[in-house]
């Protein structure tokens, strides 16, 4: 089955340490994109890459970090630099990188920090 | 900067009624206006797009208007069912990047 797949579905963070949230996917997209979602708040973009080993920030990209080393793969590191990590994480890809084509996100990862 | 406001946060329908959410957009080049829905704990999913050249657009129960003039677009669900219920995201285009809402949470009681 084609999709996109985010990993952990849960995850707990000790205040001060990195995590890495990973999403990997088997659609052949070029862009890829992470988004934050916090209640009441919409979708808001933290990074996106539209051609391997090449990225973007997005609104929101303080305290984070990317890489696109791999067309299938675009990891999301939270820093310690991240003042709120505590957040559902999206990760979504689309064929291209103009965005007026159909966003496929995943199931995204809880990421909380104790 | 560009930005998306969305109508109702919360819309509360009986089954079979109708159900309507609305967003404005600022970016007067935005060309693509998709809908997204999310259930509980997933992403989102796609459920209808439409294009600047085009004013209105239906799938079964599901259609969205744009108002070009007045940056308009708008989400109508007909003849609502139980599994309708879940948070409705519209999003308009931007130069590289989707827009978001804020979010609808429709609930539709049997």
């Amino acid at each position: 089955d084609g999709g996109i797949t985010q990993s952990p579905k849960y995850l707990f963070r000790k205040e001060g340490q990195n995590v890495t949230l990973s999403c990997e996917q088997n659609l052949n997209h070029d862009a890829m994109y992470w988004y934050r979602q916090d209640p009441g708040q919409g979708l808001r973009l933290i990074y996106y890459s539209q051609i391997v080993n090449d990225f973007q920030k997005g609104d929101i990209a303080e305290g984070y970090s990317v890489s696109r080393e791999k067309k299938e793969s675009f990891p999301l590191t939270v820093t310690s630099a991240q003042k709120n990590p505590t957040a559902f994480y999206l990760c979504a890809s689309s064929i291209q990188g103009s965005m007026n084509t159909e966003a496929f996100f995943g199931q995204g990862t809880r990421l909380t920090v104790v | 900067g560009e930005n998306v406001e969305q109508h109702p946060s919360t819309l509360s329908v009986q089954e079979g009624d109708s159900a309507v959410i609305k967003c404005t957009y600022s970016d007067s080049a935005s060309n693509y206006f998709p809908w997204y829905k999310q259930e509980l704990g997933k992403g989102p999913q796609l459920i209808i797009d439409i294009r600047s050249n085009v004013g209105e657009k239906k799938d079964q129960r599901i259609a969205v208007t744009l108002n070009k003039t007045a940056k308009h677009f708008s989400l109508h669900i007909t003849e609502t069912q139980p599994e309708d219920s879940a948070v409705y995201f519209c999003a308009a285009s931007s130069t590289d990047k989707l827009i978001f809402g804020t979010g609808t949470r429709l609930q539709v009681f049997p």
